[in-house]
């Protein structure tokens, strides 16, 4: 079964310092792959996701990830923080269900703290 | 194209009542996913449905249900609710496959249960 893995459920940066998010996840099959993010008293929006066409996925906000199969990672990047970053984000791989259909597992979250 | 909305947005309940929730997806959009949102816990899967029918089901309890409706609304019921049943509850909507599509989601309804 593939699983979702966030590395530091907290990352503090200042404004314009490199964002590195990192999620991993188990999967016997390729599988696609998400980043979503919350703002507080929101829903989430989608940033980004991997479908299996290019690794390097540019998303909205600056942001960008890679996937990298042989690490099994899907790790969020941005060259510089804005403050407007600060929110809470989400990992999340799809996964087969006895149904024959997928469903998304999500990971535990990572809130990004930004100074000034 | 107006978003998913979610209705309550709030609502407070005490043990073992039940308690309906309603989500609109956007125009067009025929799956339907649920999912519960606490801290302790994070996002957990709840159901999803396509066209009327439930495709997939999380590891919840049977209190836990859902519908669909011909128009894609979606209402998700939970009966004897329980302490442990506050939380936030997220409905998305995606055209087809919410596992490889983007999921839109709605603002949540705040469910607390004294």
């Amino acid at each position: 079964a593939q699983s979702v893995t966030q590395l530091g459920s907290h990352v503090s940066v200042s404004e314009g310092a490199l964002v590195l998010l990192r999620c991993n996840y188990s999967s016997s099959v390729p599988p696609y792959l998400f980043w979503y993010v919350q703002y507080p008293n929101q829903g989430l929006q989608l940033l980004l996701k991997y479908t299996s066409a290019a690794t390097l996925v540019k998303g909205i906000n600056g942001f960008e990830a890679e996937f990298k199969k042989s690490e099994t990672s899907f790790h969020l990047t941005k060259p510089s923080a804005h403050m407007s970053d600060a929110a809470e984000y989400f990992c999340a791989v799809s996964q087969y269900m006895n149904t024959g259909f997928q469903k998304l597992v999500f990971g535990t979250g990572t809130r990004l703290l930004v100074s000034p | 194209k107006a978003g998913v909305t979610q209705t309550p947005r709030y609502l407070i309940k005490t043990r073992g009542q039940q308690v309906t929730l309603s989500c609109s997806p956007i125009s067009g959009h025929r799956s339907v996913s649920w999912y519960q949102q606490t801290p302790g816990q994070g996002l957990q899967f709840l159901f999803e449905y396509f066209s009327e029918t439930q495709r997939n089901k999380g590891n919840f309890p049977g209190r836990f249900s859902g519908r669909q409706f011909s128009n894609s609304r979606s209402e998700m019921n939970v009966s004897t609710l329980e302490l442990g049943d506050s939380a936030l509850y997220l409905c998305a909507s995606s055209p087809r496959q919410p596992w490889r599509d983007t999921q839109y989601f709605g603002p949540g309804t705040r469910l607390t249960v004294l």
